[in-house]
């Protein structure tokens, strides 16, 4: 149980052009998802909290603009990367949430990520 | 100043051995959780165990066990009898509460390598 997709698992696309990623929870509800972004080397990095049916909350330093984020159902979130340019080149992975009874276990289940590349 | 600390950007451990990688936190919040997960070169992050504040024990989960020190706020992993496969990037993250949202806050990460 408690499997993440993400689709697609990589893309290339010319600097311009806008790239939409999606992420769903296969075998469970969640009405939390997040969005990370991991550069080469490094460490995960909250890009922004998606709630269901309502506006994504996003870190501090991440342009909100660029970066659209939609939570449209229990299941499914997407990032769209508008304009894209060669730094946003990276590894994007999203995570989810199950809905629980209000317990602390609260973890996160993590997509594949997606490689994303732009020329 | 970090709230996850993880110290050793990598380690070696023969196979068949147990290693600890460290992991230090920093909270006000009485209330938090604390995580370890997998990154093998494939990027996908795959979760190992789950430590709450209030956990009375250690969290076990077959050859992973974490060694939680809250006075010391340290939360370390402990892998037993490695193997080739544990070769990967390790992180430790924290859950925190924030204005009633919650969030997860990710360490640097341990690059661990087991030798044959």
């Amino acid at each position: 149980g408690a499997v993440v997709s993400q689709h697609p698992s990589r893309v290339i696309c010319k600097s311009g052009t806008s790239v939409k990623i999606e992420c769903r929870s296969l075998d469970f509800q969640a009405t939390t998802m997040f969005w990370y972004r991991q550069f080469p080397k490094q460490s995960l990095m909250l890009m922004a909290t998606s709630n269901e049916g309502s506006k994504a909350t996003y870190e501090q330093g991440v342009e909100k603009d660029k970066f659209l984020i939609n939570h449209a159902s229990l299941t499914l979130s997407t990032l769209t990367v508008t304009s894209a340019h060669p730094e946003d080149s990276s590894f994007y992975i999203c995570s989810a949430s199950p809905l629980t009874s209000g317990g602390a276990f609260d973890t996160q289940y993590f997509g594949p990520g997606t490689r994303l590349t732009v020329l | 100043a970090q709230k996850i600390t993880q110290t050793q950007p990598g380690m070696f451990v023969q196979e068949k051995e147990a290693v600890t990688l460290d992991c230090t936190y920093d909270t006000s919040d009485p209330s938090y959780g604390l995580f370890w997960y997998k990154q093998p070169s494939s990027g996908e992050m795959i979760f190992l165990i789950y430590q709450g504040s209030y956990d009375q024990q250690n969290a076990t989960e077959g050859r992973y066990s974490l060694n939680f020190q809250k006075a010391r706020k340290s939360a370390n992993l402990v892998i037993s009898a490695s193997q080739l496969g544990d070769s990967a990037m390790y992180f430790c993250a924290m859950r925190e509460v924030t204005s009633g949202t919650y969030k997860y806050i990710f360490g640097t990460g341990t690059r661990l390598k087991v030798l044959a």
